[in-house]
């Protein structure tokens, strides 16, 4: 049973970069897709971007310009890099895997217990 | 990106059932099944209920199912339960490659 456990600093100052890891237990991060997804307080969910343990990437249009995920094998974690930060990324910040199943994919399943971000000088 | 469109809130009796539904388009919910649904209690991470329109993983009651017709996917959840009260999303992953959350859906059971 996979498990993830998001962690990195809950305080980033405006104009840095806000950088998060993704630990994963009970399974090998070489074996699946993995995501990231944020949630603002009190808004809905936005996903960030998603990693192949090959290092193959996807991510919003919307944050490709400023988002970085990367994948460590050794450490069976995954990172979120998201650079010059402002106060509209603050949010709980998800990683979850990627579902899938013999012909099927594209579900998320399981997702760590989420960590707030504050953007804040 | 498509946009996913959810009703703000719905609600119910316990014992009674309520559909949420998610609306795309022709080109994304009406062509592909790759929709999913999560349940998410306050305070807490979100949870898989549904995946594929219409797949329940193990553990998942079945009251809760899954639906598609054209372009508007649905979650009904059949007799209600206090605990079912929380906020629902649905998801799609695109044609891209990417995924788009719907903006959820408020569930208060009376």
């Amino acid at each position: 049973q996979v498990q993830l456990q998001e962690s990195g600093p809950g305080l980033v100052k405006p104009s840095e970069t806000l950088s998060l890891t993704c630990t994963v237990s009970g399974g090998s991060v070489s074996r699946y897709y993995w995501s990231w997804i944020r949630q603002p307080p009190g808004k809905g969910l936005e996903w960030i971007g998603y990693i192949y343990y090959s290092g193959s990437t996807n991510y919003n249009p919307s944050l490709k310009s400023r988002v970085t995920i990367s994948v460590d094998t050794s450490k069976n974690q995954f990172s979120l890099k998201l650079s010059s930060v402002t106060a509209a990324d603050t949010a709980v910040y998800y990683c979850a895997t990627v579902g899938s199943d013999s012909s099927r994919w594209g579900w998320f399943d399981p997702w760590g217990q989420g960590t707030l971000v504050t953007v804040s000088s | 990106q498509s946009a996913l469109t959810q009703p703000p809130s719905v609600s119910g009796s316990p014992g009674q059932s309520v559909t949420i539904s998610c609306t795309g388009t022709s080109s994304d919910v009406g062509s592909y099944n790759r929709v999913s649904w999560y349940q998410q209690p306050p305070g807490t991470a979100p949870k898989l209920m549904i995946y594929e329109v219409s797949n329940r993983p193990s553990g998942v009651p079945d009251r809760f199912s899954g639906s598609k017709s054209g372009n508007t996917a649905s979650l009904t959840i059949s007799g209600l339960q206090t605990e079912d009260e929380a906020d629902y999303y649905c998801s799609l992953y695109t044609t891209s490659s990417t995924w788009v959350f719907g903006g959820g859906t408020k569930l208060t059971v009376l």
